[in-house]
């Protein structure tokens, strides 16, 4: 299995501020690594795809870099509503694997 | 508008089958794959596998000897058979669509668009 690790875990920050997620992969995984932004009680919310590509709707505010082993997931600006937990999700194996979740909390 | 709505009973006895039903609206099911991912409460996702109405199936490693997954043309439904549950199949049960593309000779990569809203599953006598 490909292993995806997320870091931080936790972070928080305040309205307005820039923040990065990272995703590393255990093995390079090209650039087929999805990001998912999931809010409390409520299923995953597709936001890249493809590394860098951003799905439709959602705010420009949210980008992915990345390719091989370590991607980025940045978020300009930070709104209210962007306050939730952030998964990657590598789809160069059919088994596709998850990173175990980052929870961004308001500071 | 595509919408995907999960069903099936939200308690199972251990070594029981948990059988869940995902209803899609505004779109065939047979253009596309579909796959079900479930989240342990508190906890992160796991993918399950995938359907297609063509047949096809593949499946996590980790319970394929316990899952199936079907695609019922007929009434627009994917569905997940998982048998001899356990407390650690408690989960949250999602079904997604699976968006691909294909590159070289037969390679795909991938993405799950569209999620069910998840239905909760307890495993528990």
């Amino acid at each position: 299995d490909i292993q995806m690790t997320q870091s931080p875990s936790s972070l928080s920050a305040s309205v307005g501020d820039r923040v990065t997620i990272t995703c590393r992969a255990s093995q390079s995984i090209s650039s087929y690594l999805n990001w998912y932004q999931q809010e409390p009680g409520k299923a995953p919310k597709l936001l890249i795809y493809a590394a860098s590509t951003l799905q439709s709707g959602v705010p420009s505010r949210f980008s992915g870099s990345g390719s091989g082993t370590d991607f980025t997931l940045t978020i300009i600006s930070l709104q209210p509503e962007d306050f939730a937990t952030y998964y990657c999700q590598q789809s160069y194996s059919p088994l596709n694997t998850f990173g175990q979740g980052t929870k961004l909390a308001i500071k | 508008q595509v919408q995907l709505q999960e069903s099936g009973p939200g308690l199972v006895k251990p070594s029981e089958t948990l059988s869940l039903a995902c209803t899609v609206s505004g779109a065939s099911i047979s253009s596309y794959y579909w796959s079900w991912i479930r989240q342990p409460p508190g906890k992160g996702l796991e993918w399950i596998g995938y359907g297609h109405y063509n047949g096809g199936t593949n499946y996590n490693p980790s319970l394929k000897s316990r899952v199936a997954i079907s695609v019922d043309t007929s009434k627009n439904q994917l569905s997940l058979r998982l048998n001899s549950v356990t407390a650690a199949d408690t989960a949250v049960y999602y079904c997604a669509r699976d968006l691909r593309s294909y590159y070289g000779s037969g390679s795909y990569y991938n993405w799950f668009d569209l999620w069910g809203q998840g239905a909760l599953v307890t495993v528990s006598s």
